[in-house]
């Protein structure tokens, strides 16, 4: 079975400011690796995903992750973030074999402040 | 437009009540899914459908009672629910392979309040 644990609820940060977003998984197979995002009453949108190759991942609106198989994490990271990306953000994970269904965290809700 | 399109976005019924949720995806994906998001909890996954045959049903009560009568239409009929089962009901769909990630586009939701 798969799990997601994302350690932070809330991540306030200044405008122009860095921030890093944790996620740390659990599998016993090789997974593919997911963030998205949800901005205020809509659905939630791909930001990035990892599935093979180059641990360091580029997604939009300048986010990236990267995979960190021994210590099962994909963290998410912006160098400057913007009052726009004020919203939730979930990690999840499928397995890369058989029934690929995803396993999303409970999610990390990023303010960001003027 | 996200190409999976929600109806109702709000909905407020009572624990007697009968009531569906509609879901349309205009991407020409093969599977479509029904989540349930309640706070401060990770996404439930409710049903999927895979070729408009239903291929997962992780022990939802049968108040909830899922559609699909073609591949770009999911319904979530609702009856009899309790206050509980108020939460944003997320519908998503892919394309799903034999390899290769599985990767879902979701709606923007419907907001349902049970009282």
């Amino acid at each position: 079975a798969q799990s997601v644990t994302q350690l932070d609820s809330q991540v306030p940060v200044f405008e122009e400011a860095p921030v890093e977003l944790r996620c740390n998984y659990s599998s016993s197979v090789s997974v593919y690796l997911f963030w998205y995002v949800q901005y205020p009453n809509q659905g939630l949108q791909l930001l990035l995903k990892y599935l093979s190759g180059s641990t360091l991942v580029k997604g939009i609106n300048g986010f990236e992750a990267e995979f960190n198989k021994s210590q099962t994490s994909f963290h998410l990271r912006k160098p400057s973030v913007h009052i726009s990306d004020t919203a939730e953000y979930f990690c999840a994970v499928s397995p890369s074999t058989g029934a690929n269904n995803l396993f999303f965290g409970t999610g990390t809700r990023l303010t960001v402040i003027p | 437009e996200t190409g999976v399109t929600q109806t109702p976005r709000h909905l407020v019924m009572g624990m007697t009540n009968k009531k569906s949720l509609k879901c349309e995806q205009h991407l020409g994906h093969n599977a479509m899914y029904w989540y349930k998001q309640s706070a401060k909890k990770p996404l439930e996954l409710m049903f999927v459908y895979s070729l408009e045959e239903r291929v997962e049903n992780n022990s939802v009560p049968s108040r909830f009672s899922p559609e699909c009568p073609n591949s770009s239409h999911l319904f979530l009929h609702l009856h009899t629910l309790q206050p509980e089962d108020s939460a944003l009901y997320l519908c998503a769909s892919s394309q799903t392979r034999e390899s290769g990630a599985n990767v879902l586009t979701f709606g923007a939701g419907s907001r349902l309040t049970v009282l």
